[in-house]
């Protein structure tokens, strides 16, 4: 069975400092990751993803993600955090499989303090 | 462009009384559809998916059903609502047979049960 680990409910960060949320996952075969980004009240909005090939994945709004083969990480990353950054994140695992259906980890409160 | 639509937005049930959401999606054929539970703000639970009409996988056992009328129709039901069927409703699309795209989602049914 597949799984997603968020170790952190919460990451604090000043704006304009870098900032990770943290992901490992556990999947048979190779993984397709998502990052989502969810707003109060809101669905989640696809942020990135990896495929295949560069392990370093460019997404929306500034934000980028490392695919860690070794480690089974798919870590988020942003170099700048804006305080407009503050909110929940989510990452997914699917399997490479016809049937393959999307695990979500419990999700990541970002706050980015002026 | 593709989009979907979730409604209504919010709605208080009383104990026992039935219970229709619909979901639509526009611009897509024949695209898989999902729908999930998410608890206080944190992970989400899959309840079923679709992968065409008439055609509904169940996830959890629970007082809830699924019905798929026609392509981009998606409906979550219940006869009777417990207490517990409070939450966050979200419904959500992906590319058919396409496990390496990403999900779109709804922004949401809240609903409460009194």
């Amino acid at each position: 069975a597949q799984s997603v680990a968020q170790p952190e409910d919460q990451v604090n960060v000043a704006e304009g400092n870098p900032l990770t949320v943290k992901c490992t996952y556990s999947v048979s075969g190779n993984p397709y990751l998502f990052w989502y980004v969810q707003y109060p009240n809101r669905g989640l909005q696809f942020l990135l993803k990896y495929i295949t090939g560069d392990n370093l994945v460019k997404g929306s709004y500034g934000f980028e993600a490392e695919f860690n083969k070794s480690q089974t990480s798919f870590h988020l990353k942003k170099p700048s955090a804006l305080v407009s950054d503050s909110a929940l994140y989510f990452c997914a695992v699917t399997p490479n499989t016809n049937a393959g259906k999307s695990t979500f980890g419990d999700g990541t409160t970002l706050t980015v303090k002026p | 462009s593709q989009t979907i639509h979730q409604w209504p937005a919010t709605l208080v049930q009383p104990v026992g009384s039935p219970l229709s959401l619909e979901c639509t999606v526009e611009g897509t054929s024949n695209p898989n559809l999902y729908w999930y539970r998410q608890a206080a703000g944190r992970g989400l639970q899959l309840l079923f998916y679709s992968v065409g009409i008439g055609q509904i996988s169940s996830e959890v056992p629970q007082n809830l059903s699924a019905s798929r009328p026609q392509d981009r129709q998606f409906i979550l039901s219940s006869k009777k609502l417990l207490l517990s069927d409070s939450g966050f409703y979200l419904c959500a699309w992906s590319g058919p047979d396409r496990t390496n795209q990403p999900q779109h989602f709804g922004d949401g049914t809240r609903l409460s049960i009194l």
